[in-house]
């Protein structure tokens, strides 16, 4: 069965700290791996997009990398900021697009 | 450019009604999703189009949910009769490539059945 996998399911940091979120899959066959953000009440929002062919990519204090033979993403977010604050979903794409549950994580002044 | 338009936001009704929300996708995205989102969940898929073709509806609870695009671009999802289980938000997105291509979200729809 395919599934995606985050951790931790919450996060508290105080500004300026580097932070990784995790995510897991259990099928390594993928097409690509996207990282959301969701703010409440909100849409998603694409920060990244890693093909299978890929190792990284990088968006301002951003990086996400895939490890396909692990089944393993991370986000990395450089010098965090109250207004990270959000929840930080992964999204596997196989034939279908598998969501993790989430992160939620809070960056306090 | 205009992003993934839904309406409306939320939306209010009781058990038994009908309901209705829809979907104007980025301009030259051939391929257009559903998803629900329930609380404290990621989204979970409904249905997928490539262009007006439902090519995945697997998920979608067929005695009561019903979509349609008819003319490959703008999408309506409708739910009859609603219950109380089918409050949550009804997201719409799209994208350039189905497998490969990066995802576009709407804000969504928020239906709370009462």
């Amino acid at each position: 069965k395919q599934e995606v996998t985050q951790i931790p399911a919450a996060l508290s940091v105080p500004e300026g700290e580097n932070l990784v979120l995790n995510c897991s899959f259990t099928d390594s066959a993928i097409y690509n791996l996207q990282w959301f953000r969701q703010d409440p009440g909100k849409g998603l929002t694409s920060l990244l997009l890693i093909q299978s062919s890929q190792r990284e990519q990088t968006s301002g204090r951003l990086n996400a990398s895939l490890d396909k033979s692990s089944g393993r993403s991370t986000l990395y977010i450089a010098a965090s900021q109250p207004g990270d604050s959000a929840t930080y979903l992964c999204a596997v794409s196989y034939d279908k697009l598998i969501f993790g549950t989430g992160t939620r994580l809070q960056v306090f002044p | 450019e205009a992003g993934v338009v839904q309406s409306p936001r939320y939306k209010i009704i009781e058990k038994k009604q009908p309901v209705a929300f829809w979907c104007n996708p980025i301009s030259g995205h051939n391929t257009l999703y559903w998803y629900l989102q329930n609380l404290g969940q990621g989204p979970e898929l409904l249905i997928r189009y490539e262009n007006e073709e439902a090519v995945d509806d697997s998920q979608l609870p067929k005695d009561r949910f019903s979509a349609e695009r008819l003319k490959g671009v703008d999408s309506t999802l409708k739910i009859q009769p609603a219950e109380l289980g089918d409050s949550a938000v009804y997201l719409c997105a799209s994208s350039n490539a189905p497998n490969t291509g990066e995802l576009f979200f709407g804000e969504g729809s928020r239906l709370t059945v009462l």
